[in-house]
Formats: C-alpha cells, structure tokens, sequence
C-alpha cells in the first residue's frame, strides 16, 4: 500500500532532550516536507527536501535539522526541543516539485515539558 | 502568495450535495487552485485540484469560475465519512521548492448530519 508512515506517532519528552521523528515513503517520491499544525495557525512548513541531499528552510525552520540521505527517508530532529515546539507534526511527500498532489503521514503528536 | 477566503463552516445532511465556496480575488495567471481536506486526527488528504477548467475524480468536482476569482468543491453525495476540515490553497505554477509548499489558511468545517 502507497503510503507515507511516521515514528513515533505520540512522544513526551523534556527540555533538552535530543528526539529524531522519522517519516518513510514507499512511493519513490523526490519532494518530501515537513509541517507543524497549532491550533489558531494552521499548518505551517519547518524544512522540504527537492530530492537525495537536497533540503531547504520553510517558513519556521528554527530549533529544527533534517537529512535527506535516502530518498524515502526524510528524519526530523529537535536537538535541544523547547516546550514551544509541542504541536502536531505531519511529514508529506510528492512525486515531485511542483504542482503535485501531496501525501500526508498520520502525524506525531509531540510534548516538551 | 495569494490569499483564499472560504466560509469558517457549513452544514450539510447525509446523503444531499455539498458546493463549498472559496473566493482567491488576487489569483495570478499561473496560480493553480487546490483542494485539500482534514479528517478528525488523520493527516490532509487531497481531494481535487484546477488551473482553467472544471474537473472531475472520485472523490469530487471543482468547479472554477470564469474570471478564476472563485472556485467551488462539490460533493456530490455527502456522507458522514466526509465531516473534514476542506482546504482551498494556491499554488504557484512552477517545480520550484517555494512553488511545491501548501499554504493552509483555516479551512471550512464541514458538519454532516443524518
């Protein structure tokens, strides 16, 4: 089944704590994101990637890294998460750039007390 | 980027037609319109999307207006399975990486009742 899949799906961690969520595809899709979604703001881009080591800022990428090392994986890390970076994160991918209907994961509900 | 303005929720009863309006007055030439939808605790889900022309896939018709100032996602027969959060959202014509972002805005809640 085409799909995209995260890891984990729920997280509570601490300040502080170095934490990875990871998003995989099976579609051999070149564009992946990732997306943050808080009540009030919509979603929100934090990085994407064009295709294997290609990777790009969005709109909030502060606090955030990712790789792109293998082109259905597409990790996110929160090296030192802060409690403002509890939210509802979505990674989703595209065959390519451009105009191209996007697939979403079912999303990682993370907390940072 | 261009802006949409979709009403904040509708309601609608099983089994009856849905047309969900979305205004993009500012749309460029080039600008594609996309519909996206958000069921309770899933991640967005494409529904349609149009540039000129009126399309049609299984799960709905887009319907765009001549001047594409406005758009309209019908579904034909709701059900229950189709309670969301519908997303209108332009998109730049191009395979750049700013082209490829969605830009959500807040959506319309749709209500489905029996």
């Amino acid at each position: 089944e085409a799909q995209v899949t995260q890891n984990p799906r729920y997280l509570i961690t601490v300040t502080g704590k170095k934490l990875t969520v990871t998003c995989s595809q099976n579609m051999n899709h070149e564009y992946m994101s990732w997306y943050r979604q808080d009540p009030g703001l919509g979603l929100r881009q934090i990085y994407y990637s064009m295709n294997v080591e290609v990777t790009d800022k969005g709109d909030v990428p502060e606090g955030y890294k990712v790789s792109r090392k293998e082109k259905r994986n597409f990790p996110l890390i929160l090296e030192s998460p802060s409690p403002n970076q509890t939210s509802l994160y979505f990674c989703a991918s595209s065959p390519r750039p451009g105009t191209y209907e996007q697939y979403f994961g079912p999303g990682t509900r993370l907390t940072v007390t | 980027d261009a802006k949409t303005t979709q009403p904040n929720s509708m309601e609608s009863n099983e089994e009856e037609p849905v047309h969900l309006p979305c205004n993009h007055s500012t749309i460029s030439g080039t600008d594609y319109i996309h519909w996206y939808r958000q069921l309770p605790s899933q991640g967005p889900e494409y529904v349609i999307h149009g540039l000129t022309s009126n399309v049609n896939n299984r799960m709905a018709s887009l319907a765009i207006a001549e001047d594409r100032k406005s758009s309209t996602l019908i579904l034909h027969r709701a059900t229950l399975r189709d309670a969301a959060v519908y997303y209108c959202i332009l998109r730049p014509g191009a395979d750049t990486g700013t082209a490829s972002k969605l830009t959500f805005g807040t959506g319309t809640r749709l209500q489905v009742t029996l």
